[in-house]
């Protein structure tokens, strides 16, 4: 059982340039979301997804997309990085929401 | 809006110290209450969750009680270890509707031998 599985672990990018965060679950869960985490700011939610086909914005939307084709699948978009997007992000989902959230490991992203 | 407020670290103990983290939480409904532990260069693990007033989660030795009259959910433990050195957050989550996890700054505990 894999559970939340991220990739890259590891990103340089230079500014400008795209590229897709990708993230899977294994379990079955309706609800997966992305975070960002920076020092002294503890998580901040980007966007969200409560099932196939829907998704949210959250509290830092800009400069990302995501789309939810499949129940497994939730890749993040970044459409020109700059480097106040150099962060680790985290891809969460949970069969409820209310009863706890499984997380993968994070991707380390660093936009020159 | 729902917000989840937790004391700034670091906290920095000797071993076998009492531990508390102090988390107070801002929300427009029911929520579920969560902490959550981050070691050093891994994801966020589940410690342990409260679904409603006067529950008690606890985990590995830790505790915390969902407090809706304090709106509080405090992090306890007896008598911390080295191993126990990590990031903790606070979060919680609405138990009705579909709203993901809202999470405060984290406190950053080191135990010391």
């Amino acid at each position: 059982n894999a559970g939340v599985t991220q990739t890259p672990k590891f990103q340089v990018l230079k500014t400008g340039q795209s590229m897709t965060l990708q993230c899977a679950q294994d379990m079955n869960h309706e609800y997966m979301s992305w975070y960002r985490q920076d020092p002294g700011m503890g998580l901040r939610l980007i966007h969200y997804s409560v099932g196939a086909g829907i998704t949210d914005q959250g509290e830092v939307p800009n400069g990302y997309n995501v789309s939810r084709s499949t129940t497994e699948d939730f890749p993040l978009r970044l459409l020109s990085a700059a480097p106040s997007q150099t962060s680790v992000y985290f891809c969460a989902s949970s069969s409820t929401g209310a009863y706890g959230y499984t997380f993968g490991s994070g991707t380390r992203l660093t936009v020159v | 809006g729902n917000s989840v407020t937790q004391m700034e670290g670091p906290v920095t103990l000797s071993e076998e110290a009492f531990l508390t983290i102090n988390c107070t939480y801002t929300a427009t409904g029911y929520p579920s209450l969560f902490w959550y532990v981050q070691y050093p260069g891994e994801g966020l693990q589940l410690l342990l969750k409260a679904t409603k007033a006067d529950d008690k989660g606890s985990n590995k030795g830790f505790e915390a009680t969902y407090r809706k009259e304090t709106t509080s959910f405090h992090l306890e433990k007896g008598s911390v270890q080295v191993s126990d050195s990590a990031v903790y957050f606070c979060a919680l989550s609405e138990l009705a509707g579909n709203t993901p996890l809202v999470f405060g700054k984290g406190t950053r505990l080191s135990v010391i031998a």
